[in-house]
């Protein structure tokens, strides 16, 4: 059974650092992984798919790595902003890309 | 714009009635589509797997009886919570497979709360 760990639980930082949230997952055997954006009592927002072949995908001032031998991934977000104020979830797709676990996620403040 | 639509976004109902969440996907065909609940401060987990024109796979310790799932066609699949308590109140999410994209996509969520 997949377990997903996010690290840290809680995050509150200065506007305009630079920070990096971290995932691993249990069951290296993964299809993708994927990094969510949850806003509060909202639904998702996929930001970066990373293919089980990939070590990274950038978007914007996001990057997200992936080690997939050592179940670890890192999201990174360069000169964060009030707006990316949000729940990060980290989900690896095990036994194709249909079978989602999601970790407990990431609460970032960033404050102005 | 959203491929999967969730309705209601958010609904409050009295203990004792039935509520029905709707998930749809606008430009495919699911074949497959998932529901998920989320309890205050927890990770979103996975309740059953709904199949096209078949029976949904419920998990481990998911009722059934009171979480009845429909999948009648390739672009809807609907949960209704049945005789809801408080405690059945939670954030609920679906997600539906695009098999020729190879992408899972997911709905907006919807709050439910039992008074």
């Amino acid at each position: 059974k997949q377990e997903v760990t996010q690290i840290p639980a809680a995050l509150s930082v200065p506007e305009g650092e630079n920070l990096v949230l971290n995932c691993s997952f249990t069951d290296s055997a993964i299809y993708n992984l994927q990094w969510f954006r949850q806003d509060p009592g909202k639904g998702l927002t996929s930001l970066l798919l990373i293919q089980s072949s990939q070590r990274e995908q950038t978007s914007g001032r996001l990057n997200a790595s992936l080690d997939k031998s050592s179940g670890r991934s890192t999201l990174y977000i360069a000169a964060s902003q009030p707006g990316d104020s949000a729940t990060y979830l980290c989900a690896p797709h095990s036994g194709g890309y249909q079978k989602v676990t999601f970790g407990t996620g990431t609460k970032l403040q960033v404050i102005p | 714009g959203a491929v999967v639509s969730q309705h209601p976004s958010r609904v409050i109902c009295k203990s004792g009635t039935s509520v029905k969440i709707e998930c749809r996907s606008l430009d495919f065909q699911a074949t497959t589509m998932f529901w998920y609940r989320q309890f205050p401060k927890q990770s979103l987990m996975l309740m059953a797997t709904s199949n096209e024109g078949s029976k949904a796979t419920y998990e481990q310790g998911v009722e059934k009886d009171k979480f009845l799932i429909n999948h009648a066609s390739l672009t809807l699949s609907t949960l209704t919570v049945t005789s809801a308590h408080p405690e059945d109140s939670s954030f609920y999410i679906c997600s539906a497979t695009d098999r020729v994209k190879e992408k899972l996509f997911f709905g907006s969520g919807t709050q439910l709360s039992v008074l």
